[in-house]
């Protein structure tokens, strides 16, 4: 079974840290994305990547930074937290180029930005 | 442009009787539609997918989804609803364009299933 593993559960951080979110998945995954969760609005995607080192914007980058040094570790970065960034965020993963394979998710960290 | 809509907050059902999730598209091209469930303080789980053929696809625990290409609906259904099926259900949709197999997510539906 592929297994995405994130590195908090829950987190609570003030406005203006630097917060690391880390995802990392087992099954050699080529694709990686990051996701916000808010009540009403489903999921909305921060920043995917389909290969080491490369990166693409999603819908709602702002305020986000990613990083994928390595195939099954991808990184989501949050510069200066603000309140507005309080969410849950969802790591995925999916296997090779095909339009069909479904994304495997995390567990999910839910942030708290005070 | 590519979406889907959920045009239900939420779905009550008595435990025993059949359920459905509903669920429309608009895509530009072939759809490739998924179906996710995500339980309390819990990731998402993959339940089932459309990509070609049969328009009745079954997955895991029991559901299964029709595809409807004439009203763009793919909804999910159950012939016998459990408690334990209590979940917040999302629809998504294969986004075109660009390197990957992003998917566009609905906004969900809330499934509460009463004993």
């Amino acid at each position: 079974d592929v297994k995405v593993t994130q590195s908090s559960r829950y987190l609570v951080k003030r406005t203006g840290e630097k917060v690391f979110l880390e995802c990392v998945q087992d099954m050699d995954h080529e694709n990686m994305f990051w996701y916000r969760q808010d009540p009403g609005l489903g999921l909305r995607l921060i920043y995917f990547s389909y290969d080491v080192k490369m990166k693409e914007k999603g819908d709602i980058p702002e305020g986000y930074s990613v990083s994928r040094e390595k195939k099954e570790r991808f990184s989501l970065i949050l510069e200066s937290a603000s309140t507005n960034q309080t969410s849950m965020y969802l790591c995925a993963s999916s296997l090779g180029q095909g339009p069909y394979n479904e994304q495997f998710f995390g567990p999910g960290t839910r942030l708290t930005v005070l | 442009a590519q979406s889907v809509a959920q045009p239900e907050d939420q779905v009550n059902v008595a435990e025993g009787n059949p359920l459905t999730v509903k669920c429309t598209y608009s895509v530009s091209g072939n759809p490739y539609l998924f179906w996710y469930v995500q339980y309390p303080n819990r990731g998402l789980q993959f339940l089932l997918k459309y990509i070609t053929g049969d328009n009745l696809v079954k997955g895991s625990y029991g559901f299964e989804a029709e595809f409807n290409k004439s009203q763009t609906s793919f909804h999910l259904k159950k012939p016998s609803a459990l408690v334990s099926d209590s979940a917040l259900y999302f629809c998504a949709v294969r986004a075109y364009g660009g390197a990957t197999n992003k998917l566009i997510f609905g906004t969900g539906t809330l499934l509460a299933v009463q004993p």
